[in-house]
C-alpha cells in the first residue's frame, strides 16, 4: 500500500532541476507531496487530485498520471532552501494516507 | 492562528511505564490523524478520526496502543506498557475533513523510551 519513491537521494548545485517519481500499485484517489526539513514537521507542498490539474507551487511542480498510478514532482532552478525530504503521500480512498520512504535533496551552493 | 498543538515536545520514558502524548488539532478541522516517523519504517499512519470518530486505526502496532478524541479540540495517544521499539517521533496532523485536503502536521513528541 504504501507508495514507491524514486531516487532515495539526490545532490543538486544551486539552479539545476531535479524529478521525483512516485508510483502506486493500486488506483489512487489524489497524491500530496510534503516536505520535511530535518528536526521539523513535514510541510504541504501540493496535492494533485485524480482527474484534476498539474498545480504548482513557485518553481515546483507536479503531475500525476492516473493510469499509471504515478506522480512527479518537478524542481525547477533549485535553491538552497529547497534541501530537505520529500515526501509523497497517496490516499486510495479518502484520508487514507500511506507515505513514500521519501526523497533526500540536498543542493549545494 | 495557532496550529497544531503537540504535547509534550519531548518524552524520556522507561520501559514497562504508560505514555501519553496530546494533540490540539486547528480549530475547525475535523479530521485528525496520529503518524509514526521512525528512520526504518518511515512515515506511518497510525489511526484517524474524521468528527472525533476513529475511520481506520489498522495502522495501530498493537494492542499497547490506544487513541481516543473525546471533543474536536482534544486527542491523546496513550502506550502502555511502553517498549524500546516505541521510540520514535509521533505527529500529530489535522485538516479540514474532506478527502483531498491539505494536512497540518504538529511539531511532533520526541518519545525515548528506555
Amino acid at each position: 500500500q504504501q507508495p514507491v519513491q524514486s531516487p532515495q537521494a539526490v545532490i543538486l548545485r544551486e539552479g539545476e532541476d531535479a524529478v521525483i517519481n512516485c508510483s502506486s500499485s493500486k488506483a489512487l484517489y489524489s497524491v500530496h507531496w510534503y516536505r520535511q526539513k530535518h528536526g521539523e514537521a513535514p510541510v504541504f507542498l501540493m496535492i494533485l487530485l485524480k482527474g484534476g490539474e498539474q498545480k504548482g507551487h513557485e518553481k515546483i511542480s507536479a503531475s500525476f498520471n492516473e493510469k499509471k498510478q504515478q506522480s512527479s514532482l518537478y524542481l525547477t532552478a533549485s535553491q538552497l532552501s529547497y534541501s530537505g525530504t520529500y515526501f509523497c503521500g497517496t490516499e486510495r480512498f479518502g484520508n487514507d494516507m500511506r507515505f513514500g520512504a521519501g526523497t533526500r535533496l540536498t543542493v549545494k551552493p | 492562528d495557532a496550529g497544531v498543538i503537540q504535547s509534550p515536545r519531548h518524552e524520556v520514558t522507561e520501559m514497562g511505564q504508560e505514555v501519553t502524548l496530546r494533540c490540539k488539532p486547528i480549530s475547525g478541522h475535523n479530521s485528525l490523524f496520529w503518524y509514526r516517523q521512525t528512520m526504518m519504517r518511515g512515515l506511518e499512519l497510525l489511526i484517524y478520526f474524521n468528527n472525533n470518530v476513529p475511520i481506520d486505526d489498522s495502522g495501530m502496532p498493537e494492542d499497547r496502543f490506544s487513541a481516543k478524541m473525546p471533543n474536536a479540540s482534544f486527542s491523546t495517544l496513550k502506550i502502555q506498557p511502553s517498549e524500546p521499539r516505541d521510540s520514535a517521533v509521533y505527529f500529530c496532523a489535522s485538516s479540514l475533513g474532506q478527502a483531498q485536503e491539505t494536512q497540518y502536521f504538529g511539531p511532533g513528541t520526541r518519545l525515548l523510551v528506555l
